[in-house]
């Protein structure tokens, strides 16, 4: 298995530009959660989907950051406009998100978003 | 609320010493305990896990013991490696949930 796959690794951009951060799931998994790392914050729960439906969305920071999940096999994390803040790195994991016992998270490589 | 505490890093120790770090958690109920590693460059990894008191979960050298009475799950390792060089998550969940409750991290460095 190709683990969770994301991109693109690495992303630099300018201040107002909108971003768009891609994570592709465990197949088979149904659970995908985004997270974001940084020196100061640690790592944070943006976001998570059980089944493409948004579960617990309180992490996201405000109106700028917004993610979808069309299907089991896609999601995005889009910042718009970008700020010099948001930098950090964006982490995707997913799960089996069976019901009843422990659901490990698999989390792929991360993308470095750093905006100028 | 549920919450994770870990000591403070970054911790620097000379390969082949004794490794301990902290973890204490604040939970109601019953929740199963996790160390996670991060590599440089990499995403997090299940290193090790316990699912009730008293359990101990093991890897790679690594022991954490689930103590119930002082809520906690200390991560240990007899002889470090220049290889064990990562970061260190302590984390919860309670059985059936999606969602971890991690720390905030410990940096260790081994120096050869």
């Amino acid at each position: 298995d190709a683990g969770v796959i994301q991109s693109p690794r690495h992303e630099v951009t300018e201040m107002g530009q909108e971003v768009t951060l891609r994570c592709k799931p465990i197949s088979g998994h149904n659970s995908l959660f985004w997270y974001r790392q940084t020196m100061m914050r640690g790592l944070e729960l943006l976001i998570y989907f059980n089944n493409n439906v948004p579960i617990d969305d309180s992490g996201m920071p405000e109106d700028r950051f917004s993610a979808k999940m069309p299907n089991a096999s896609f999601s995005t994390l889009k910042i718009q406009p970008s700020e010099p803040r948001d930098s950090a790195v964006y982490f995707c994991a997913s799960t089996q998100g069976l019901a009843g016992g422990f659901n490990e998270q698999f989390f792929g490589p991360g993308t470095r978003l750093t905006v100028l | 609320g549920n919450s994770v505490t870990q000591m403070e890093g970054p911790v620097t120790l000379s390969e082949e010493a004794f490794l301990t770090i902290n973890c204490t958690y604040t939970a109601t109920g019953y929740p199963s305990l996790f160390w996670y590693v991060q590599y440089p460059g990499e995403g997090l990894q299940l290193l090790l896990k316990a699912t009730k008191a008293d359990d101990k979960g093991s890897n790679k050298g690594f022991e954490a013991t689930y103590r119930k009475e002082t809520t906690s799950f200390h991560l240990e390792k007899g002889s470090v490696q220049v290889s064990d060089s990562a970061v260190y998550f302590c984390a919860l969940s309670f059985q059936g949930a999606q969602k971890l409750v991690f720390g905030q991290g410990t940096r260790l460095t081994i120096n050869p």
